[in-house]
């Protein structure tokens, strides 16, 4: 899997867009990208992956640069149960998913 | 609710113990996924099955082993265990043999303490 680079905390008003990026400047033509979050030492959840085009479902867009180097997770609307680690992942081609260290969304009220 | 059950919840024993973990994935998904994760090293992947058959290793101590039965479910098994070992433990199942192009679903994990 692609190395990501994430910022490891980022803080959010309630109600407001949360724009997480995440740069992924080795990733190849074939792998995509994941994201993930988690609450509170629950099970990890997944919320979106994409190759190239940008992609929305009913939790998140994701939105991946031309050149595939970097990416941007946005949730439309935060909420306080939106606070967790999301983590961005380049790959998953081969049999496994390599979480990084994440970035820690803080919805605040 | 993801679907993916893992018993038990929580899990305390003593070191030098052996303990199994289990995991049913989700109806119809045949691939499992197990994970580590430990206050200090995150999320790591131990070990991947798919339709009984090991399909990727991690890092995965030789102490620790794993198997996936006809009807799917996985165990992970663990011995000889030390304090490090202490972590949650979580299943993941996907349908697809590989994680490409397609979501895992995680189950809320097993809470393990060695004491």
């Amino acid at each position: 899997d692609a190395k990501t680079t994430q910022p490891p905390s980022m803080d959010c008003a309630e109600g407001r867009a949360a724009n997480l990026p995440c740069n992924h400047s080795t990733i190849s033509g074939n792998e995509y990208v994941y994201w993930y979050r988690q609450i509170h030492s629950q099970g990890p959840q997944y919320i979106i992956h994409g190759l190239k085009n940008n992609e929305t479902n009913e939790m998140a867009s994701l939105i991946i640069t031309e050149d595939r180097k970097s990416s941007t997770l946005i949730l439309p609307h935060a909420t306080l149960r939106d606070t967790a680690v999301y983590y961005c992942i380049a790959g998953g081609s081969n049999y496994k998913l390599t979480f990084g260290k994440g970035t820690l969304l803080t919805v605040n009220p | 609710d993801s679907g993916v059950t893992q018993t038990p919840k929580h899990l305390i024993t003593a070191t030098g113990q052996r303990v199994t973990l289990r995991c049913s994935p989700r109806s119809g998904d045949l691939s499992v996924y197990w994970y580590q994760q430990s206050l200090d090293q995150g999320l790591q992947f131990l070990i991947q099955y798919y339709n009984g058959e090991e399909r990727a290793k991690g890092n995965i101590l030789e102490r620790f082993s794993a198997q996936q039965f006809p009807d799917l479910h996985s165990e992970l098994n663990l011995s000889s265990l030390e304090l490090g070992d202490s972590a949650l433990y979580f299943c993941a199942s996907s349908f697809r043999e590989g994680a490409g192009n397609t979501e895992a679903f995680f189950g809320q994990g097993t809470r393990l303490t060695v004491v």
